[in-house]
């Protein structure tokens, strides 16, 4: 799997936007970036993916860069519950395997 | 549709015991992928089981294994438990298998070794 670089830690206030960073230099072609967080105390759920245009759904919004070597995830307003380890991962192939990075630690502050 | 739930929830064995963690994905769902968490080395892949095979395998020893039945349900053994087997296993299962597809986690065994 293609590597990804993250922050290792963001601060934000509640009811702010966040955008969380990712590169991937390293990204081919058929790579898809997908984005999971990881709430304390439970397992990691998915948030959102795409391959090369911008996406978005009820809970955030993707945005690729043009290259596809960088992808941020935008929380529109970030809420107390949105506090946890955002993951970005490129899984390649037909596998459901997943490798996890040390990802992003999203503090909100009220 | 029901989520993916794992069994037992919390264990505590001792070191040189085996145990067997069991998890039943969202139904229709052919793959399952098990992963170990821990605070040094976070998440990690242990391997993945599509259609009763195994088709990746992480860097674990072989005292991990697993197995999928025909109905999805999977099971993962750990043989001669060590006190760094202590963790957090999550299993996840994806319709097809493939990377195309979100994951979907359930809530985890904490297993304890003492």
């Amino acid at each position: 799997d293609a590597k990804t670089t993250q922050p290792n830690s963001m601060e934000s206030n509640e009811e702010e936007p966040v955008h969380l960073p990712c590169n991937h230099s390293t990204i081919s072609g058929t790579d898809y970036i997908h984005w999971y967080r990881q709430l304390p105390s439970q397992g990691p759920e998915y948030v959102i993916h795409g391959l090369t245009s911008n996406v978005n759904n009820r809970m955030a919004s993707l945005a690729i860069a043009e290259d596809r070597k960088s992808s941020t995830l935008i929380l529109h307003r970030a809420t107390l519950r949105d506090a946890a380890v955002y993951y970005c991962i490129l899984p390649s192939g037909n596998t459901g395997k997943l490798i996890f990075g040390q990802g992003t630690t999203l503090q909100v502050k009220p | 549709k029901a989520g993916v739930t794992q069994t037992p929830r919390y264990l505590i064995k001792t070191r040189g015991q085996q145990v067997t963690l069991s998890c039943s994905p969202i139904s229709g769902h052919r793959s399952v992928s098990w992963y170990q968490q821990t605070p040094g080395q976070g998440l990690q892949f242990l391997f993945e089981y599509f259609s009763e095979t195994q088709r990746n395998k992480g860097n674990f020893p072989g005292r991990f294994s697993g197995r999928q039945f025909s109905n999805s349900r999977s099971e993962m053994n750990v043989s001669t438990l060590e006190l760094g087997d202590s963790a957090l296993y999550l299993c996840a299962s994806n319709p097809y298998g493939s990377s195309y597809n979100e994951q979907f986690f359930g809530p985890g065994t904490r297993l304890t070794v003492l």
